[in-house]
């Protein structure tokens, strides 16, 4: 089955404490990208890649890292997690840079305390 | 700046009723246009898309949506709701041709009361 699977689905953590989570998908996509999803504010892009080993930025990219060693997996990491950074976070992926239908993962809820 | 507009933040009708939901966007050229759906809980879907030809897209459970170039809308429809169509719905655009980012609206939440 077509997917994007993202871990973990729920995390509670603390200030300053490192985090990861990450996003695979098996649908041989070209195209990742991370998005926030805060109530009011609609989905904003973080980082997104369009091929192994190219990254970029998105519109709201501080305090964030993103890595693309592998097509299939587009990670996330917090450095210092704070607690603006509490959302609701959702990987997705298409075929291509200039293709347009994103296909998205389930979300992770992360509360930073 | 390109931008997606969702004037409706928030919609509450009775089953069987009908729905618009309105969605501007603020790019000169050519567009491609996107509704997604997030019903409770779940990731985001895609109900339909208008690439190009006829302005009158077709999508998944019943949900039209018009694409009025002169109106730079893209309003989503559907003649009768029922309570399974309460999530949260969002618009999206971007440039077509090369890469473009696709850029969201805020969303719409709808609540379909039996």
């Amino acid at each position: 089955e077509a997917q994007v699977t993202q871990n973990p689905r729920y995390l509670i953590t603390v200030t300053g404490k490192k985090l990861t989570v990450t996003c695979s998908q098996n649908m041989n996509h070209e195209y990742m990208s991370w998005y926030r999803q805060d109530p009011g504010l609609g989905l904003r892009q973080i980082y997104y890649s369009m091929n192994v080993e190219v990254t970029d930025k998105g519109d709201v990219p501080e305090g964030y890292k993103v890595s693309r060693k592998e097509k299939r997996n587009f990670p996330l990491i917090l450095e210092s997690p704070s607690p603006n950074q509490t959302s609701l976070y959702f990987c997705a992926s298409k075929a291509s840079a200039n293709t347009g239908e994103l296909f998205f993962g389930e979300g992770s809820r992360l509360t930073v305390l | 700046a390109q931008s997606v507009s969702q004037h409706n933040h928030h919609v509450i009708l009775s089953e069987a009723a009908s729905l618009e939901l309105g969605c501007n966007y603020s790019y000169g050229g050519t567009v491609n246009l996107f509704w997604y759906v997030q019903y409770p809980g779940q990731h985001l879907q895609l109900l339909l898309k208008y690439f190009s030809g006829d302005p009158l897209v077709k999508g998944i459970k019943g949900f039209e949506a018009e694409f009025i170039k002169s109106k730079f809308s893209f309003n989503l429809r559907k003649p009768s709701v029922q309570w399974s169509d309460t999530a949260e719905y969002f618009c999206a655009a971007r440039h077509s041709g090369g890469y473009q980012k696709v850029t969201f609206g805020t969303g719409t939440k709808l609540q379909v009361i039996p």
